[in-house]
């Protein structure tokens, strides 16, 4: 079975521009989680979504929004990007709302702000 | 605060060492605990415990949860090179309606050599 897809796998953007992160689920799998994962840290939980509604906000900057679409892909929007925004983006998903809790990640997406 | 502490964070291992990897927490809601392998790419899933004193095995890897300590041991029997990466331990905390995220500790890098 597919696993998480993640696109693009690499970005690099300029200081202040704008970037989107793309994140198909597992199929059937209902709740996406975003994790940032700066270099040489642990993932830390940005966002999550079930069922089309936010779910649950760690520490996303106001700069950063998303959203859940109808087929359960999500968006993470970036804006006025900043040096320090540099990092593996992680997108996550599970069943249930979390109640499964076992939550298998996409390959990532490299973004680098130069 | 929610906390995961891992240790050790660094270990490096002969091929055929038996090695034990720890975690504890102090979170408030705790769900599960997860362990994930990461190597230079997405955290793969590799065991979640939700009950104190049952083992979970898979091939030469396997896991206990202790709820009343707030730990975790992951032990890998006959190492590999192929071991070699970073686990990962991360705790589901549940934060109300149905919904859960993971914090994560700061990882145990393992290097097994020939």
């Amino acid at each position: 079975a597919a696993g998480v897809i993640q696109s693009p796998r690499h970005l690099i953007k300029e200081k202040r521009e704008t970037a989107t992160l793309k994140c198909y689920p597992i199929s059937r799998h209902d709740t996406v989680y975003w994790y940032q994962q700066g270099p040489g840290q642990d993932p830390q939980f940005l966002i999550s979504f079930y069922e089309k509604m936010q779910s649950d906000k760690g520490s996303i900057p106001d700069r950063f929004s998303a959203q859940q679409f109808s087929d359960y892909h999500s968006e993470l929007n970036m804006s006025s990007l900043e040096l320090g925004d540099s990092a593996l983006y992680f997108c996550a998903s599970s069943k249930g709302g979390g109640r499964g809790n076992e939550q298998y990640f996409g390959p990532g997406t490299r973004l680098t702000v130069t | 605060e929610d906390k995961v502490v891992q240790s050790p964070l660094s270990l490096v291992v002969h091929e055929g060492d038996t090695v034990t990897l720890n975690c504890s927490y102090e979170v408030t809601n705790f769900r599960s605990l997860l362990w994930y392998k990461q190597e230079k790419k997405a955290p793969t899933f590799l065991f979640m415990l939700t009950s104190s004193g049952i083992e979970k095995k898979s091939g030469r890897l396997s896991s206990i949860l202790d709820k009343k300590e707030l730990f975790s041991i992951l032990n890998i029997t006959a190492t590999q090179t192929g071991d070699s990466a970073i686990y990962l331990c991360a705790v589901a905390i549940y934060s109300g309606g149905s919904n859960y995220k993971l914090t994560f500790g700061k990882g145990t890098l393992l290097t097994v050599n020939p």
